[in-house]
């Protein structure tokens, strides 16, 4: 069974430091997307990777894929106008659309 | 505009009682999909379907019904509601085969189930 893992679960970040979450998994799968979630809203797409050492950048945050280790990175950089945040990393089991998610990680800025 | 539309919003309800919670998507997506999300555990996958009349057990269908009688709709069916039931719902849909299917998300249905 597809076990999917991130770590931290809360991150309280400083302006302008740059911080790692961490997704791991434990079976095969060479989908794996980020999402997004603003307090009170819906889920967004921020990132699709779709193979081994796919690495993708959209400005401050920065996401990669090692399908070998079974691991995915989001990189932040913090800026103080940051809202508060849960980013969640999701793992396409048996590559169908059988989504597994993490239990997300809660992300907030300190002025 | 492009969207996943759920209702109701929040909708607060007594054991036993059934009820349907409708999503509808205007994108033409073959899949679609319900979680459940709960503090600490995510999104988890109640069911989700590939196309009209396919659907799939997620993570989590126990007390759970679906139905894809139409490309654009997967209502979601809670025959004899519990509290255990009580959760944020999300309904997603995207795009089918290929690669990269990202989802996209409705607002979301909180149900409160006494």
């Amino acid at each position: 069974e597809l076990k999917v893992e991130q770590n931290p679960l809360f991150l309280s970040m400083q302006e302008g430091k740059n911080y790692t979450i961490y997704c791991n998994y434990s079976t095969t799968s060479d989908r794996l997307y980020w999402y997004r979630q603003d307090p009170g809203k819906s889920l967004e797409s921020l990132f699709v990777l779709l193979s081994n050492g796919a690495v993708k950048q959209e400005g401050r945050l920065m996401a990669s894929l090692d399908t070998k280790a079974r691991l995915s990175t989001l990189h932040i950089t913090a800026a103080v106008h940051d809202p508060s945040a849960t980013y969640f990393c999701a793992v396409d089991h048996n590559n169908n659309n059988d989504m597994r998610f993490g239990a997300g990680t809660r992300l907030t800025v300190k002025p | 505009e492009a969207q996943v539309t759920q209702n109701p919003r929040y909708l607060i309800t007594v054991t036993g009682k059934k009820l349907t919670v409708t999503c509808s998507q205007n994108m033409n997506h073959e899949y679609m999909s319900w979680y459940r999300q709960d503090p600490g555990l995510g999104l988890r996958q109640i069911y989700y379907s590939m196309n009209v009349e396919v659907t799939d057990k997620g993570d989590v269908p126990e007390g759970y019904k679906v139905s894809r009688k139409e490309k654009r709709n997967f209502p979601l069916i809670l025959e004899s509601p519990s509290p255990n039931q009580t959760s944020l719902y999300f309904c997603a849909s995207s795009f089918y085969g290929g690669l990269g299917n990202e989802q996209f998300f409705g607002p979301g249905t909180r149900l409160t189930v006494l």
